[in-house]
């Protein structure tokens, strides 16, 4: 059985730029959400997709966007980057849709933004 | 707001049991107890869940209180890879995703 995966591992982008973070999830998992954790905090949630529709989202403005594809790979995108937007990015799968199933972590994007 | 209050440390000596206390007062009748851990540079990593009864399974134990207002996580022989955060996280069955504080940063001295 094969984990969750997320590419690339680091990134370097400069203020303004556009970016995008790839998740692979776990076999049989049809629900993915993405967090942006900021160094010493706890992860922050951005939003999840089920069956490809967005059907969640934290608190985040609408330059970060997602989608999720039908093998249920996702990819995060974040436009007009932002210092702030340095963080760790990390995707999770989870079977079902709104149920409280556990979700399994990928290891994470680090992404810089300079 | 992340709705539960944990210490921000905590020490455990090898061989011991590691107990770690969560504070949720303010959980509703339909949001379950979850148990995350995040070992240094690696996403989180689920290790239970329990809505009233206590619960265990092959990492830990989860010892929920009678009025659900705290509950506590038992690593019944804390090895050295067991430094971690450690996350308690209240939550419904929803889509909103989980909120994670700021946990408890578990040190095992050998």
């Amino acid at each position: 059985e094969t984990g969750v995966t997320q590419s690339p591992t680091h990134l370097i982008k400069t203020r303004g730029q556009q970016v995008t973070l790839r998740c692979s999830s776990q076999s049989g998992h049809n629900t993915v959400s993405w967090y942006q954790q900021a160094l010493g905090q706890g992860p922050q949630f951005i939003f999840q997709y089920y069956r490809e529709e967005e059907n969640g989202r934290g608190n985040f403005p609408p330059r970060f966007s997602g989608l999720q594809f039908p093998n249920y790979s996702s990819e995060l995108n974040v436009n007009a980057l932002e210092l702030d937007d340095s963080a760790l990015y990390l995707c999770a799968s989870a079977p079902g849709g709104r149920t409280g199933n556990e979700q399994f972590f990928g290891p994470g994007t680090r992404l810089t933004v300079l | 707001d992340a709705k539960t209050t944990q210490p921000p440390s905590m020490d455990c000596a090898e061989g011991r049991a590691a107990n770690l206390p969560c504070n949720h007062s303010t959980i509703s009748g339909n949001e379950y107890v979850y148990w995350y851990r995040q070992i240094h540079s690696q996403g989180p990593q689920y290790i239970i869940h329990g809505l009233k009864n206590n619960e265990t399974n092959e990492m830990a134990s989860l010892i929920i209180t009678e009025d659900r207002k705290s509950s506590t996580l038992i690593l019944p022989h804390a090895t050295l890879r067991d430094t971690a955060v450690y996350y308690c996280i209240v939550r419904g069955g929803g889509a909103d995703g989980l909120t994670f504080g700021k946990g408890t940063h578990l040190i095992i001295q050998p």
